[in-house]
């Protein structure tokens, strides 16, 4: 079966805070990709990072950093130095061949940055 | 640059009444396409994807249906309304390739409300 776990409904933090957003997921698949979208309160959902399975390395770009762990099958999101802006919903995605390559969204992690 | 257009951006429509969503992507050739459901609050459920002209999937039996005329326009349709079908519609569209690999790009959204 495949999965994208959630788990946290909703974060409030101050700003300049730091905060992660964690993704759990699930896949018997070798190859699968995994995603991180932004949902700001307009709607539209902003693409942020595409890791393949096979890519192992974390990345930072700005104040955004992905921690991809295959032992613990979880890809998580920090944001330093949080600010208003970066209030939005934001969405996991799992992509596997075994489902012909449909995302497989999470719940999404609603964050709240208070000035 | 590859540009995905959604309209109308709102529309209250009552019971019963059809529908018709139009979306448009500018920029690339032969796209995949899909249509996503939001109901408020909670995360996106993949309704219909199409890989070419004529070629559609669908996802989640409803009184919906979906069509590509043409290779960069997708629509969704209704012939008759239901309260249920309130929600967000998104659009997004991804570089036509079976790996899986590629982003999905979303458009701005139309948020249908049905009275």
């Amino acid at each position: 079966a495949q999965k994208v776990t959630q788990a946290q409904t909703e974060i409030s933090v101050v700003e300049k805070e730091d905060v992660t957003l964690d993704c759990v997921y699930e896949t018997r698949d070798t190859t699968y990709y995994l995603f991180w979208y932004k949902q700001p309160p307009s709607g539209e959902l902003v693409f942020l990072i595409r890791r393949n399975s096979f890519d192992e390395q974390n990345e930072i770009s700005g104040r955004y950093s992905w921690n991809f762990q295959k032992s613990t099958s979880s890809f998580n999101f920090t944001i330093t130095a949080s600010q208003v802006v970066d209030s939005a919903v934001y969405f996991c995605a799992l992509s596997t061949r075994t489902g012909t390559y449909k995302y497989i969204f999470g719940t999404g992690t609603r964050l709240k940055v208070l000035a | 640059s590859q540009t995905i257009h959604q309209w109308p951006a709102t529309l209250v429509q009552p019971v019963g009444s059809p529908l018709s969503l139009e979306c448009t992507v500018e920029g690339t050739s032969n796209p995949n396409l899909y249509w996503y459901r939001q109901a408020a609050g909670r995360g996106l459920q993949l309704l219909f994807y199409s890989v070419g002209i004529g070629q559609i999937s669908s996802e989640v039996p409803q009184n919906l249906s979906a069509s590509r005329p043409q290779d960069r326009q997708f629509i969704l349709s209704s012939k008759k309304l239901l309260l249920s079908d309130s929600g967000f519609y998104l659009c997004a569209w991804s570089v036509s390739a079976t790996s899986g690999r590629n982003e999905q790009y979303f458009g701005p959204g139309t948020r249908l409300t049905v009275t």
